[in-house]
């Protein structure tokens, strides 16, 4: 079975750091592009970041560039998210999800379930 | 970057009913454009790809039609498990952008 799990979640103050996984399964996870799309709180799903097989193009929404980071360890069939300098608003829930592309059409498929981030004091 | 809307943000809707969700794009998107169901406190799950196709192990009720600018997604006959909300996304972009939804409730 293909799936995601996320994990790192938490409450953390603003200007602090949180590291996000997702640890991959039942698929060969170095063949394939992999993103975070995240979710406020009764709000709309927002592309983050995304991450090529072998990691050398990275690409990111403008309100997270500079701050966050998009990693993975094909070894451990593993996705990061680092995220510095939060902000209130960066709170979400935030997935991780398999970018898949067929003849330049892309999408996401699985998803994991999410792991909420809450910046506050 | 590209915006992504969607109308209507809600509607209510019996069983049996046909809906249709339309979504627009700020430019042509060629046929670049997805479909996701997402229910309460759940991941979004993928309904239609490449604006037409089928996911593999979705009701044959949910189709998907359109490109360039203007999509559609519609369910032939709503069914209970049907009330969730639905967001359309552009992948023509690098930089990806979802709709804002569409939430589909019991009338």
């Amino acid at each position: 079975e293909v799936q995601l799990v996320e994990s790192g979640g938490g409450l953390v103050q603003p200007g602090g750091s949180l590291r996000l996984s997702c640890v991959a399964s039942g698929f060969t996870f170095s063949s394939y592009w992999m993103s975070w799309v995240r979710q406020a709180p009764g709000k709309g799903l927002e592309w983050v970041a995304n991450i090529k097989q072998d990691g050398s193009e990275k690409y990111y929404v403008d309100s997270v560039k500079g701050r966050f980071i998009i990693s993975r360890d094909n070894a451990k069939n593993s996705l990061y998210l680092q995220m510095n300098s939060l902000r209130a608003e960066d709170t979400a829930v935030y997935f991780c999800a398999r970018d898949i592309i067929a003849v330049a059409v892309s999408w996401f498929d699985p998803w994991g379930q999410g792991t909420l981030v809450t910046v506050s004091s | 970057d590209i915006q992504m809307t969607q109308s209507p943000s809600s509607l209510s809707a019996s069983v049996g009913d046909r809906v249709t969700i339309t979504c627009r794009a700020s430019q042509s998107i060629s046929s670049y454009l997805n479909w996701y169901q997402q229910k309460p406190g759940k991941a979004p799950k993928l309904l239609i790809y490449a604006a037409s196709s089928l996911q593999s192990g979705v009701p044959s009720r949910f189709s998907g039609s359109g490109s360039g600018t203007d999509f559609t997604l519609t369910i032939s006959s709503l069914q209970p498990e049907d009330f969730a909300t639905y967001y359309c996304q552009q992948s023509y972009s690098t930089l990806v952008t979802f709709g804002p939804g569409t939430k589909v409730d019991i009338k």
